[in-house]
């Protein structure tokens, strides 16, 4: 069955330091990839996505991700994180079966001062 | 700004009541979906409607009915919920169901059962 696997559930930083949280899709088939963000009380906003074509991807408020087929990753990057970057992060994979999208368990950023 | 709009942003209800989510969009979406999500857990799919029909119906329970009474409306009514339902309802749309555009949420409704 598809799946996708985020391995860090919590992740600390500190505020301005760099940050990289990664994302492993089942393997088969590429699905269309995504990155979405939950701050508290809030619904998902998307960062970003890849479909095809260049795989380093960039989306807004300054993230970007890389998608490496050979490792079945889409891990999300930034190169200097803010205190309101703090939200759960949730990578999510489409395989085209009738819109369904599939969740990783989501991977909540902690950021220090 | 969400371009998803759903309301109540807060539901309290009991266990004998009937209530209805509302969800809307006017992104020409033709596709839509409800979602339930418990605290420190990623969405769990419960219907997608698909051209104004249900497509997928993923094994919920009968006391949540859906309902898409057109392409930019739709609804969750609710009746006879268990304490185990209290969650945050997600509703989300894209273009179409098996396209490869994204999902656009709104921010849900918190849903407290009595």
């Amino acid at each position: 069955a598809q799946s996708v696997t985020q391995p860090d559930i919590h992740i600390t930083v500190s505020e301005g330091a760099s940050l990289e949280l990664r994302c492993n899709y089942s393997y088969g088939a590429t699905p269309y990839l995504f990155w979405y963000v939950q701050s508290p009380g809030q619904g998902l906003q998307l960062l970003l996505k890849y479909f095809s074509g260049d795989t380093l991807v960039q989306g807004i408020k300054g993230f970007e991700a890389e998608f490496k087929r050979s490792q079945s990753s889409f891990n999300l990057r930034k190169p200097s994180v803010h205190w309101s970057d703090a939200a759960e992060y949730f990578c999510a994979a489409l395989y085209n079966q009738g819109g369904k999208l599939i969740f990783g368990q989501g991977t909540e950023l902690s950021v220090k001062p | 700004d969400t371009e998803v709009t759903q309301t109540p942003k807060h539901l309290v209800m009991g266990m004998t009541n009937k209530k209805s989510l509302k969800c809307e969009q006017h992104m020409g979406h033709r596709a839509m979906y409800w979602y339930k999500q418990k605290a420190k857990k990623p969405p769990e799919l419960m219907f997608v409607y698909s051209y104004e029909k249900l497509s997928i119906n993923e094994s919920v329970p009968s006391r949540f009915s859906p309902e898409c009474p057109n392409s930019s409306l739709l609804n969750l009514h609710l009746h006879a919920l268990q304490p185990e339902d209290s969650a945050l309802y997600l509703c989300a749309s894209s273009q179409m169901d098996s396209s490869n555009q994204p999902q656009h949420f709104g921010d849900g409704t918190r849903l407290s059962i009595l």
